[in-house]
């Protein structure tokens, strides 16, 4: 049992480049959501989605699309990064099927990106 | 989504409880008092959470105030590796799945040898 994992755990970018981070969790939790984390900051919601098929933007949702085609899966992509973008990315899961008292929130290492 | 506000800062000593206070006036009946804890390089852990009563977990204790205005997350013997930001966080238990975790900037505990 992994877990939430996020590949790469590094990354260098240059401005307007793409590229797709990932997450992958084997917990068969129905709710993932991917999170920014800037110097000093709490984490801030980009994306989250409910189960597959099903996705919805968090607070600062501009720059990045997801999708959700497995229960497993819920990668993040940035179609032309910008210097605004380097962060620390977390990916969170959780189950959605049982009372909130049971489960909370487990969290990847994340995936620290700079855009140069 | 309900406010919650915690000191920026706080210093233990180690084998010493820690009580970390965090408010929340304007709570609602049906938020949920969440904890979470990042250590240094690392994804946040969820550590303990409730409603209305008490609750104890390994890792830690909570105890709500009886209006709910006000909870205090509690390490009862604090470690070195207990060092990290503590978030307390307020999550609406209606609507199960779309309710959202929304972070603030958290409480840095340092702990001393």
């Amino acid at each position: 049992n992994a877990g939430v994992t996020q590949t790469p755990k590094f990354q260098v970018l240059k401005t307007g480049q793409s590229m797709t981070l990932q997450c992958a969790q084997d917990m068969n939790h129905e709710y993932m959501s991917w999170y920014r984390q800037d110097p000093g900051m709490g984490l801030r919601l980009i994306h989250y989605s409910v189960g597959a098929g099903i996705t919805d933007q968090g607070e600062v949702p501009n720059g990045y699309n997801v999708s959700r085609s497995t229960t497993e899966d819920f990668p993040l992509r940035l179609l032309s990064a910008a210097p605004s973008q380097t962060s620390v990315y977390f990916c969170a899961s959780r189950r959605t099927t049982v009372p909130m008292w049971d489960y909370g929130y487990t969290f990847g290492s994340g995936t620290r990106l700079t855009v140069v | 989504d309900a406010k919650t506000t915690q000191p920026n800062s706080m210093e233990s000593n180690e084998e010493e409880p820690v009580h970390l206070p965090c408010n929340h006036s304007t709570i609602s009946g049906t938020d949920y008092i969440h904890w979470y804890r990042q250590l240094p390089s690392q994804g946040p852990e969820y550590v303990i959470h409730g409603l209305t009563s008490n609750v104890n977990n390994r890792m830690a204790s909570l105890a709500i105030a009886e209006d709910r205005k006000s909870s205090t997350l509690i390490l009862h013997r604090a470690t070195l590796r207990d060092a990290a930001v503590y978030y307390c966080i307020l999550r609406d238990g209606r609507g199960g799945a779309t309710n959202k975790l929304i972070f603030g900037t958290g409480t840095l505990l340092a702990v001393q040898p």
